[in-house]
């Protein structure tokens, strides 16, 4: 079965923590991709890999960066949080060349 | 224009009713389709894709595509209350990009 997890499913941290998101899929995909999902907002894209060491900018990555030393999993990472910061994050999976993704559970981190 | 646009509803409908639920696109190039359904609290999972114009049935889902008119439908028909949720249309763009619909949200009432 596919499988998509995140290392937490709520989190809370302080303004100027350094925060560390995981994400790890099971199924092999080459393709992982960070979301932020805010009411009236919708889905908006962070970062997004494509291979191991590879990393694109999505449509929002200011404060943001990743790591991908493994195929199998996909970080984010807050370098220092700010309250404008707390959302759902969402990590997702798929194969190359394919739309439709797999999601993780989601993340709802907060920021105080 | 948005590249990806939906009503944000709330949409109501009756059980046992047929919701129909509407997206539109911006690239015509576009070429691959998908709906997730959200629930409160969950992440989205996928119901559906279609790639080609005319109707896809899966169940009581069926999407719809029309390239020409840039617009791809989803309509579940016999709803029932475990159908309410946050419907998210996906387009794969002619740019290799997926871009996300804002959702319609769904209630069906009993």
């Amino acid at each position: 079965d596919v499988k998509v997890t995140q290392s937490s499913r709520y989190l809370v941290k302080r303004t100027g923590e350094k925060v560390f998101l995981e994400c790890v899929q099971d199924m092999d995909h080459e393709n992982m991709f960070w979301y932020r999902q805010d009411p009236g907002l919708g889905l908006r894209l962070i970062y997004f890999s494509y291979d191991v060491k590879m990393k694109e900018k999505g449509d929002i990555p200011e404060g943001y960066s990743v790591s991908r030393e493994k195929k199998e999993r996909f970080s984010l990472i807050l370098e220092s949080a700010s309250t404008n910061q707390t959302s759902m994050y969402l990590c997702a999976s798929n194969l190359r060349d394919r739309g439709s993704q797999f999601f993780g559970p989601g993340t709802r981190l907060t920021v105080l | 224009q948005k590249e990806v646009e939906q009503n944000s509803g709330p949409l109501s409908v009756p059980e046992g009713a047929i919701a129909s639920l509407n997206c539109t696109y911006s690239d015509r190039g576009s070429q691959s389709f998908f709906w997730y359904r959200q629930y409160s609290g969950k992440s989205p999972e996928l119901i559906m894709f279609i790639y080609s114009n005319g109707d896809k049935e899966d169940g009581r889902f069926t999407a719809q595509l029309n390239k020409a008119s840039q617009y791809v439908s989803l309509l579940i028909r016999d709803s029932q209350p475990s159908d309410s949720a946050t419907y998210l249309c996906a387009v794969k763009t002619s740019y290799d990009k997926v871009i996300f619909g804002p959702g319609t949200s769904l209630s069906v009432i009993p």
